[in-house]
């Protein structure tokens, strides 16, 4: 059956350092999000992603996030300058789409764990 | 309160017997998905329902929505020590790109299953 993969599982990365999120959605997939969850918090959603731009975005997502298709298969999360708060679970995600929402089921994958130190 | 709000927050039962959980919500919304989620790990996708749909059964669960409630709610029947673990509503609306939309998630009920 077909997933959406995450690499890596774990990341510890320095304050102020530069991080990248790796996701692989399901093939036939054309929108893709990311969401992050805080240690013992709700899944937020953070930004959607549909021909290559970007659809919504939450308020989290500020000019220190950033995302790309760099190519067919891989979906990727940029923190340009980790901050301590950014400590979380990362989940990428995708759907098929469709009209009226019909095909919004949201796969999601393992998460990458990210701790800043 | 926010959309998506589950209760119980936690919920311990025992073997065998069923978990009815349910999901209160606040806005319109498009579609309603339940998933499960084990200590640590992702998000397993259980089941979606359309605004438009009143119950939907997959094995073992069953979802109904009431729209005109703005509530759901999650049965697991003959529940197994396995299906321990939180459990998520999240509801989506139509988004302003007229794109799928984003979910938004309540804070989830633990399920325990004693053996």
């Amino acid at each position: 059956e077909p997933e959406v993969t995450q690499t890596p599982s774990h990341q510890v990365t320095q304050m102020g350092q530069e991080v990248i999120l790796r996701c692989v959605p399901i093939s036939n997939h054309l929108y893709f999000y990311w969401y992050r969850q805080i240690l013992g918090q709700k899944v937020e959603f953070l930004v959607s992603f549909y021909n290559n731009e970007i659809s919504e975005k939450s308020e989290i997502f500020d000019d220190q996030f950033s995302v790309e298709r760099p190519d067919g298969s891989n979906f990727t999360l940029k923190i340009r300058s980790t901050k301590l708060e950014d400590s979380a679970m990362y989940f990428c995600a995708s759907s098929e789409g469709g009209a009226s929402g019909i095909y919004n089921e949201q796969f999601f994958g393992p998460g990458t764990r990210l701790t800043v130190l | 309160s926010q959309q998506g709000e589950e209760d119980p927050q936690a919920l311990s039962i025992q073997e065998g017997e069923n978990a009815t959980m349910n999901c209160s919500y606040k806005t319109s919304i498009n579609n309603l998905q339940w998933y499960r989620q084990n200590s640590g790990r992702g998000l397993v996708h259980l089941i979606l329902i359309r605004s438009n749909e009143r119950e939907k059964h997959s094995g073992r669960l069953r979802v109904t929505l009431d729209t005109s409630k703005k509530s759901s709610s999650l049965l697991i029947t003959a529940s197994r020590a396995a299906d321990t673990a939180s459990y998520f509503c999240a509801t989506d609306a139509w988004g302003y790109t007229g794109a799928n939309s984003k979910l938004t998630f309540g804070k989830g009920i633990t399920l325990s299953v004693r053996p």
